[in-house]
């Protein structure tokens, strides 16, 4: 059975752009999460998506967005990048909402220039 | 707010060491506790989940241990071997409006096993 994948695995990019991410979930997983890990600051939690509907969110600007289609799969965008955006990208998937185990895919790297 | 430390930070053994990783956390009212690797640059490994109502989880030379009541969860590595070198994150999820998205990482220890 395939885990998470996300896609591209290393992305670079120059103050100003845009960046989207990919994520597949674990067949049959339904929540999909995003976590930010940007070096020394651990991992940050920006979105969290289930049965197609943002259902929170972190603190980040809105210039983070994303969304889940109806095959659950899920991008992440972010406009007007920042240099400290630069991070590793992780997405996680769950079966069950509350009490389930997370899984995680390998990352995106994101490098703003 | 959920805060979880995780000490020490760093720890270098020789290989075949039993050790012991700690996590702490500062409230209790949580669904479950997860204990992760991750190898540098990659994606997290989930190693063991243990729900709120559990004590412990095993799993191979892998054992964890979670005590609620006084907001403390460890990880037991057995006979250590220098592929254990690794990150290890424990994430708590707590209760909260909409649930799941409170889930909580600690800063990790970074395991080096020396051969």
């Amino acid at each position: 059975e395939a885990g998470v994948t996300q896609s591209p695995t290393h992305l670079i990019k120059t103050r100003g752009q845009q960046a989207t991410l990919r994520c597949s979930p674990i067949s049959g997983h339904t929540s999909v999460y995003w976590y930010q890990q940007a070096l020394g600051l651990g991992l940050q939690f920006l979105l969290w998506y289930d049965e197609g509907e943002e259902r929170n969110r972190g603190n980040f600007p809105p210039r983070f967005s994303g969304r889940q289609f109806p095959n659950y799969s899920s991008e992440l965008n972010v406009n007007a990048l920042e240099l400290e955006d630069s991070a590793l990208y992780l997405c996680a998937s769950s079966l069950y909402k509350n009490t389930g185990e997370l899984f995680f895919g390998e990352g995106s790297r994101l490098t703003v220039l | 707010k959920q805060e979880v430390t995780q000490i020490p930070a760093a720890l270098s053994v020789p290989e075949g060491e039993n050790l012991v990783l700690n996590c702490s956390f500062t409230d209790s009212a949580i669904y479950n506790l997860q204990w992760f690797r991750q190898d540098p640059g990659k994606g997290l490994t989930s190693l063991l989940l243990i729900q709120s109502s559990q004590r412990e989880q095993t799993s191979g030379r892998l054992n964890a241990s979670l005590d609620k009541s006084s907001g403390r969860s460890t990880l037991y590595i057995a006979a250590s071997q220098p592929g254990d070198s690794a990150t290890y994150l424990c994430a708590v999820r707590r209760y909260g409006m909409g649930g799941s998205e409170k889930l909580v990482f600690g800063k990790g220890t970074k395991l080096t096993v020396n051969p």
